[in-house]
C-alpha cells in the first residue's frame, strides 16, 4: 500500500537560510509525488511536481525537489527562505494504478526574522 | 476566476443538525473529490467521483453521501452532526483521476461542530 512519510512535524528556519523538508514514500510502482504548500487559512497551492525523467524538478517560488529512488524519497528544498514562505507543506504520491493520492500529514514551517 | 469553490467558507452548526457543503469547478476536469483535515492537519481521502460517478469511497460514515448533479459540481451532505465532524473540508478537482494528475484544491469549509 502507498504512504507518506514527513519526519518533521515543526521546521524553524531564519528568513534566508536554507531549507529542506524531507518526504520518504512507500510504493511498489514508480511513483507520482507532489509538494503542496497550505498558507494558513488557505487551499492547498501546487509547488511542484514529480512524473517521470529528471530527478530534480523545478518549482514555483523558488522550490526544487529531488527524486531519489533508492532513498525513497522526494525531499524539498529552498536555497534561501522568505517570510512569505511560512505555511504548511504536504508531501503526496499519486498511483500510477488506479484513483488515489495520498498525502503526508505535513510539516509546519516557521520563518524568524 | 476561481477554479475551485467552496461554499460556505465557515459553518456552525449544533450536534444532531443537517448540513451541506458545496463545490464547484470551472476548470472542465472529469474528477472531483472531498478531503477531510483534522485538527492536527491530517489531510484524508473521503470520496472521489468521475464524470459523476462515485470512483472512491474510504472509510467514512455514512452520514456523509456526497452528490454529484453534473461533473462540475460535488456536494458533501451530512447528517446528524457530530462533534468529531469538526474539520477542514476540501473539495479538489483533477482531470482524470488516475492518481498521477495534478489535484486543485478549493479553499476549504472550516466546520465547526457544537
Amino acid at each position: 500500500a502507498q504512504s507518506v512519510t514527513q519526519p518533521d512535524i515543526h521546521i524553524t528556519v531564519s528568513e534566508g537560510a536554507s531549507l529542506e523538508l524531507r518526504c520518504n514514500y512507500s510504493y511498489g510502482a514508480t511513483p507520482y509525488l507532489f509538494w503542496y504548500v497550505q498558507s494558513p487559512g488557505q487551499g492547498l497551492q501546487l509547488l511542484l511536481k514529480y512524473f517521470s525523467g529528471d530527478t530534480l524538478v523545478q518549482g514555483i517560488k523558488g522550490f526544487e525537489a529531488e527524486f531519489k529512488r533508492s532513498q525513497s524519497s522526494f525531499n524539498l528544498r529552498k536555497p534561501s527562505v522568505h517570510w512569505s514562505d511560512a505555511a504548511e507543506y504536504f508531501c503526496a504520491v499519486g498511483a500510477s494504478t488506479g484513483n488515489q493520492f495520498y498525502f503526508g500529514t505535513g510539516t509546519s514551517l516557521t520563518v524568524i526574522p | 476566476d476561481t477554479a475551485v469553490s467552496q461554499t460556505p467558507k465557515y459553518l456552525v452548526t449544533q450536534m444532531g443538525n443537517d448540513k451541506s457543503i458545496k463545490c464547484e469547478q470551472n476548470l472542465g476536469h472529469d474528477t472531483m473529490y472531498w478531503y477531510k483535515q483534522d485538527s492536527k492537519k491530517f489531510l484524508k481521502i473521503m470520496f472521489s467521483y468521475n464524470n459523476k460517478e462515485l470512483i472512491i469511497n474510504e472509510t467514512v460514515p455514512n452520514r456523509f453521501s456526497p452528490k454529484s448533479p453534473d461533473k462540475a459540481h460535488l456536494n458533501l451532505h451530512i447528517n446528524s452532526l457530530e462533534l468529531g465532524d469538526s474539520a477542514v473540508y476540501f473539495c479538489a478537482s483533477s482531470q482524470e483521476g488516475t492518481g498521477w494528475e495534478t489535484q486543485y484544491f478549493g479553499p476549504g469549509t472550516r466546520l465547526l461542530v457544537l
